[in-house]
């Protein structure tokens, strides 16, 4: 069974650049999240889906941050324009809902570097 | 509000056992995790705990709960350098696993 896929694995941008990050979950898995992650830190949350409706969204800025998963599947994670502070790992996860523990499984993420 | 804490380093003997801890501040917590993330790679669930349980044993991983100090530990028994790596550990929002907090990360680092 496939993981999590995540592309591309690495981004290097100017500051004010638009970025896109995609993400393919494991199959059949109907929640998706996408973290953000810093050096040194614990992945933090940005955007929860279960299926194609983002359930929680609290911690995504808006301003410059957005999201989609248009059919309940991939996603699509933006930021425009980047900022030197948004350079860290986007992970994507997926689980399934309502199933236990609903363990969620994580993609190698995407390094973005800002200059 | 909502907090994980862990020590950023440790550093054990290859063969000996390593301790890892962790405190946590959601005591309504159902869920608890210990994740591992070797470089360039994303997290990898290692193992979990029910709030309602206070060990777990899984091969060379022993997990022990304190729910009443909100204190979480893993035990990786002969420690060996594919342990290599850096150990999270979360808990869930309440009783909904959906929504994880994660700790800062312990760096285990073994040497010969």
């Amino acid at each position: 069974e496939a993981g999590v896929v995540q592309s591309p694995r690495y981004k290097i941008i100017e500051k004010k650049q638009p970025v896109a990050f995609w993400c393919n979950p494991i199959s059949g898995h109907n929640t998706l999240y996408w973290y953000l992650q810093n050096l040194g830190q614990g992945p933090e949350l940005l955007i929860r889906y279960e299926n194609e409706e983002a359930v929680d969204d609290s911690q995504l800025p808006k301003d410059r941050f957005s999201a989609e998963r248009l059919k309940g599947v991939d996603s699509t994670l933006k930021i425009q324009p980047a900022e030197l502070g948004d350079s860290a790992v986007y992970l994507c996860a997926s689980s399934v809902q309502g199933r236990g523990t609903d363990t969620q499984y994580f993609g190698p993420g995407t390094r973005l570097t800002v200059l | 509000g909502e907090d994980v804490e862990q020590s950023l380093f440790l550093s054990v003997r290859e063969g000996d056992s390593s301790v890892i801890n962790c405190t946590y501040t959601d005591s309504s917590s159902t869920y608890l995790y210990w994740y591992k993330q070797e470089p360039g790679a994303g997290l990898q669930l290692l193992t979990y705990i029910f709030s309602n349980m206070d060990m777990k044993q899984d091969q060379r991983l022993t997990v022990l709960l304190n729910k009443k100090d909100k204190h979480l530990s893993l035990r990786i028994a002969d420690t060996q350098t594919g342990d290599s790596a850096i150990y999270f550990c979360a808990e869930s929002m309440g009783s909904s696993a959906s929504k994880i907090i994660f700790g800062s990360g312990t760096r285990l680092s073994i040497r010969p």
